[in-house]
């Protein structure tokens, strides 16, 4: 089974410095990985995926994360913070072999301070 | 932009009533699910449904749940005899594939 893991339940960051989240995870199979980002009172909204490919990929709002197979990792990134980045943001996993179930992790509380 | 939509937004129920969670997924996916999240706890997978049909299930979706696509558009979670460890938000996700799933903004259900 799949499994993600997130550390740092709540995570500063200063206005304009860089936004580092860090995910892990475990599959067995080749694994589909997700950043899902959630402001408050409302649904969780995809950031990026990555799937097959290029490791390295591009999101909306200026994140990007990379896939590193032999770290069994998917680091979420942003150049430099901005107020509008405050918000709830989960790693997930499935895996490529049809079994499409999502599997998150407990998530980063995000602050950014001005 | 098309989006799923949830209703209610918040639910307040006494235990061992039934409760109906409604979704409308995005009118062209194929593969709805729902997920929850108790306060504090990671989002977990309940349960995926394709072809009018449940295609797979979590430990936690037992015979108090059910699914059920009534009417083509609707889809929907049925808790019966609701407990105290129920209250959670509960999210509905629809996709066109099996690579990308878009949520809705939840119910908050409340079991009193």
């Amino acid at each position: 089974a799949q499994s993600v893991t997130q550390l740092g339940s709540h995570v500063s960051v200063s206005e304009g410095a860089l936004v580092l989240l860090r995910c892990n995870y475990s599959s067995s199979v080749p694994p589909y990985l997700f950043w899902y980002v959630q402001y408050p009172n409302q649904g969780l909204q995809l950031l990026l995926k990555y799937t097959t490919g290029a490791t390295l990929v591009k999101g909306i709002n200026g994140f990007e994360a990379e896939f590193k197979k032999s770290e069994t990792s998917f680091h979420l990134t942003k150049p430099s913070a901005h107020m509008s980045d405050a918000a709830e943001y989960f790693c997930a996993v499935s895996d490529s072999g049809g079994n499409n179930r999502l599997a998150f992790g407990k998530g980063n509380q995000v602050v950014v301070i001005p | 932009e098309p989006e799923v939509t949830q209703t209610p937004s918040h639910q307040v129920t006494q235990m061992g009533q039934e409760v109906i969670l409604r979704c409308v997924p995005i009118s062209n996916h194929l593969y709805f699910y729902w997920y929850r999240q108790i306060l504090g706890q990671k989002v977990e997978f309940l349960v995926s449904f394709y072809n009018n049909e449940i295609s797979e299930k979590s430990e936690i979706f037992d015979d108090q749940f059910s699914v059920e696509r009534p009417d083509g558009s609707n889809f929907t979670l049925k808790i019966r005899s609701t407990k105290l460890e129920d209250s959670a938000m509960y999210f509905c996700a629809s996709s066109p594939t099996i690579n990308e799933q878009f949520f809705g903004p939840g119910t908050r259900l409340t079991v009193l």
